[in-house]
């Protein structure tokens, strides 16, 4: 059971937006900035967004990430094929004193 | 450029104690912007944080893994490194290790190839 919740998966078709939520809590997101991560299994992950908004260089702006009180959301625009992957969101919990990922949801772009 | 590499026994018996090292290139791990953490994918589950040290030695562990949980840093060798006792079938996954950026919301930036672990006898 993960602290932070997400969906188990979404999906939408090429061209399309999807949005994928992290709820967490008072003590995490409520609290701290939120990262959001995409995943291939086998391979490392790669940090999408940081400080809850901020992408790193070289990361489109198609992805963009927000927040309201105790929940997080990453949106991607004008899907692809090639964003089919796995996406965590991951902060720091003041009251566990350590990070926290969600459960992660599978995107499948149709 | 940061690099960071995992190394390790890709297979540990049950029962036994997982030891892998984690070598940091391209900055210092004792960089105060910066701190280093694990990160582990079993098959079929999602991403777990395991743990992190920053270079004073201060460590963070999992609240669910924190009983069989040691991290190290080695700041004369830039490397840090990760054990865990009492090794199970459920503790097989791809390990990674990862640099935490503390001006970037704690955000794990940067990260290993990773280095598969087996459990098996």
């Amino acid at each position: 059971q993960s602290v932070l919740t997400q969906p188990p998966s979404v999906s939408a078709a090429p061209g399309q937006k999807v949005s994928i939520s992290c709820s967490g809590s008072n003590s995490n997101i409520g609290t701290n900035f939120v990262s959001w991560y995409r995943h291939l299994p086998g391979t490392a992950p790669q940090l999408l967004i940081f400080d809850t908004k901020e992408r790193p260089s070289g990361i489109p702006d198609r992805f963009s990430g927000s927040a309201s009180g105790t929940s997080a959301t990453l949106g991607i625009t004008g899907l692809q094929t090639g964003d089919e992957a796995d996406y965590y969101c991951g902060t720091w919990d003041d009251r566990l004193s350590a990070w926290v990922f969600g459960g992660g949801t599978k995107l499948t772009v149709l | 450029q940061l690099q960071l590499e995992e190394s390790g026994p890709g297979l540990v018996k049950p029962s036994e104690t997982l030891s892998l090292t984690c070598g940091v290139s391209g900055d210092s791990i004792s960089n105060i912007d910066s701190y280093w953490g694990w990160v582990r994918h079993p098959p079929g589950k999602g991403l777990e944080w395991i743990g992190s040290i920053y270079f004073t030695g201060d460590t963070y562990y999992n609240p669910s893994l924190k009983s069989r949980v040691s991290i190290f840093v080695d700041t004369s060798k830039d490397q840090f490194s990760l054990h865990l006792t009492s090794m199970t079938a459920s503790d097989s996954a791809l390990y990674f290790c990862a640099r935490h950026q503390r001006n970037r919301g704690s955000s794990l930036d940067s990260w290993g190839q990773g280095t598969l672990v087996t459990v098996s006898s």
